[in-house]
């Protein structure tokens, strides 16, 4: 079964909007963190911003903000005031607690921001 | 620091030839991964270490061997290349839970 759920392929946005990334995981562990990686073009994984599952306020990060609703278990990221720059690969990724402490990876989604 | 450093940045291979990614890491993290991205898809992990020494299988680590002699370095190995192994190779270390992961740039190997 799919650990990580991104049911986005493809999405496109205006510039200066706000966008928010769907994100569902399963997993039966009380501890476990969710993490949301940006891969540019050029292709290195840039860390955005980290949900541990005990936080009870949802994280932010400068124009990133992650929408964590435990109890439906999603972990959507909201991206306000859109820039060009933000045109990438988005992966949404859970570690669990294990003793390899591995990220599990969605399929990513593919944003566009349009001028 | 420099962080993860992985080389080559890129590798063209024949089918059946053999080679090894080398992987980097001056953070002194005991946690280090190796992942492969296929076109289109998320990152899977190949085979993983928590420390000098030991090292375990991942999701896809056929076709694939590791060591890890050192805390800083994690190399792959692939004994005979074979198309499917055409995908860009991510090595990545961290101190473990709750820490961050930290990615290296990636090697991008194609297969012919």
């Amino acid at each position: 079964a799919q650990k990580i759920t991104q049911t986005q392929p493809g999405m496109f946005v205006q510039e200066k909007e706000a966008v928010t990334l769907d994100c569902t995981y399963d997993t039966s562990d009380q501890s476990y963190g969710l993490f949301w990686y940006k891969q540019p073009s050029s292709g290195e994984m840039i860390f955005l911003i980290y949900q541990g599952s005990y936080d009870e306020q949802n994280a932010t990060e400068g124009r990133y903000s992650l929408n964590f609703q435990k109890a439906r278990k999603s972990a959507n990221l909201v991206i306000s005031a859109s820039q060009l720059g933000d045109s990438a690969m988005y992966f949404c990724a859970m570690r669990e607690k294990d003793s390899s402490y591995k990220l599990i990876f969605g399929s990513g989604t593919r944003l566009l921001v349009r001028p | 620091n420099t962080g993860v450093t992985q080389t080559p940045k890129f590798r063209i291979l024949k089918i059946g030839q053999s080679m090894t990614l080398q992987c980097t890491q001056d953070m002194n993290h005991n946690y280090m991964y190796w992942y492969r991205q296929d076109p289109g898809m998320g990152l899977k992990l190949i085979y993983y270490s928590v420390g000098a020494g030991i090292t375990d299988k991942g999701e896809v680590p056929n076709g694939y061997n590791v060591s890890r002699s050192t805390t800083e370095d994690f190399p792959l190995r692939l004994e005979l290349a074979a198309p499917s192994q055409t995908s860009v190779y991510f090595c990545a270390s961290s101190k473990g839970q709750g820490y961050l992961e930290f990615f290296g740039p990636g090697t991008r190997l194609t297969v012919l």
